[in-house]
């Protein structure tokens, strides 16, 4: 089955610096990559997601990147602000519409310093 | 605004004991899903169903088993709760639609098992 890395497992940043999460996949089959945030006391909502047709897709200040011949795809946060402050989730996929079967990374921890 | 619902926000329970997960959503969606969260290794997948009556493993399905009756219930089911399904349990839905796998979660039941 999938299997996905993620790093680093925390990650502190300066309010108006960038930050950067990455993630590695195993399934060369995989062609759907989101990404979810969860802040404090709150559930998982994805932010951005990703097909494997395209190599990189933007939304204000977040942005991902594939890398299908590496396996790996990325998270990146630009002018970063305190509410960014919350868990990070990769996660990817071989999209099926009857049960896409979602395989999470183990999450990055991003504290964002006023 | 979808919505979907857990019944319970915190339990405590002994060990042998067996446990009902109850989860609704609103949004007459076709898939719904059952995740645990546990620090450091993400969300993973225990059962999903992507219709009435239907189920399939995820990766972690030992212990555990579901029900679904009807379309917007999904029912976890712990036979004999154990000190090691002590965890946050995740409940979430999505429709089956080719131009999105977004996952919508509930706002998790934090297990507790002595």
């Amino acid at each position: 089955g999938e299997n996905v890395e993620q790093h680093p497992s925390t990650l502190s940043v300066q309010e108006g610096d960038s930050a950067v999460i990455k993630c590695t996949y195993s399934d060369s089959a995989s062609n759907y990559f989101p990404w979810y945030k969860q802040e404090l006391g709150k559930r998982p909502q994805l932010i951005i997601d990703i097909r494997s047709n395209v190599g990189e897709k933007k939304d204000q200040r977040i942005a991902v990147t594939l890398n299908k011949t590496a396996k790996h795809f990325s998270l990146h946060i630009t002018e970063t602000q305190p509410e960014d402050s919350a868990v990070y989730f990769c996660a990817a996929s071989i999209f099926k519409a009857a049960g896409n079967k979602l395989t999470f990374g183990g999450g990055t921890r991003v504290l964002v310093k006023p | 605004d979808v919505k979907v619902t857990q019944s319970s926000r915190y339990l405590v329970k002994r060990t042998g004991e067996k446990v009902f997960l109850e989860c609704v959503q609103d949004m007459d969606h076709e898939n719904m899903f059952w995740y645990r969260q546990d620090p450091g290794l993400g969300l993973r997948l225990i059962y999903f169903s992507y219709d009435v009556k239907m189920k399939e493993k995820g990766d972690i399905p030992e212990g555990y088993s579901v029900s679904r009756e009807k379309k917007e219930r999904f029912s976890l089911i712990l036979e004999s709760a154990s000190t090691n399904q002590t965890s946050m349990y995740l409940c979430a839905s999505s429709p089956a639609a080719m131009n999105t796998g977004e996952l919508f979660f509930g706002e998790g039941s934090r297990l507790t098992v002595l």
